[in-house]
């Protein structure tokens, strides 16, 4: 079956940083959604890439769906203490979504 | 406007019990699916149901089961709990049956089976 991995699993940078997380899947995806989770709470979309080669921007965050449609990466500019959590991409399956194993961010401020 | 809110938030179980946990989606939202998030994993697929009716079943045993009522809330049900069915159990709700737009999630439900 489909598989998504994601690396780093860990990441701890100092307040300022730049991090970047990567997704890769198994199989050809009709986009990719990426999520975040903080510590005690739940899922929250961030946002949804579908076209090849796309590259959408949030701010400090910056996503990019690869040309083949089989990866992705999510970088934060100049990290601040209120980026910490986990971060994790989605690729749809059919009716479900398969998550990849997130990469846990923390800033040491 | 509410968003999905999910019951009980805490429950504590023994091994060989039955659970039901709950779900109310976003208002106008047909779909729900369920996801099991071990800590440390990323959530994993259990049921979706779009419509009332089950559109998508993940690799979990037959103790798991969930049914969607006609308002569109909906309820997973776990009987002989295991150990290691300790985990947070999420519902997700979203406007249509295919997975082309955002999912929604509720705050979850934390299970401990001991």
């Amino acid at each position: 079956g489909q598989q998504v991995m994601q690396i780093p699993q860990y990441q701890h940078v100092q307040e300022g940083e730049d991090f970047t997380t990567y997704c890769n899947s198994s199989t050809t995806l009709s986009n990719i959604q990426w999520y975040k989770q903080r510590p005690g709470g739940h899922p929250v979309f961030l946002i949804q890439l579908v076209k090849s080669g796309e590259v959408k921007k949030q701010k400090r965050l910056t996503f990019q769906f690869g040309e083949a449609k089989k990866n992705s990466s999510l970088h934060i500019t100049a990290t601040q203490t209120t980026d910490v959590g986990t971060y994790f991409c989605a690729g749809p399956n059919g009716s479900r979504l398969t998550f990849g194993e997130g990469t846990q961010l923390t800033v040491n401020p | 406007d509410a968003g999905v809110t999910q019951s009980p938030t805490h429950l504590i179980k023994t091994r060989g019990q039955h659970v039901t946990l709950r779900c109310s989606p976003i208002s106008g939202h047909k779909s729900v699916s369920w996801y099991q998030q071990v800590l440390g994993q990323g959530p994993q697929f259990i049921f979706q149901y779009y419509e009332k009716e089950e559109r998508g079943r993940g690799n979990f045993p037959d103790r798991f089961s969930a049914r969607q009522f006609p308002n569109y809330s909906s309820e997973l049900n776990v009987n002989a709990l295991l150990l290691g069915d300790s985990a947070l159990y999420l519902c997700a709700s979203s406007w249509g049956f295919t997975t082309g737009t955002e999912a929604f999630f509720g705050q979850g439900t934390r299970l401990t089976v001991v």
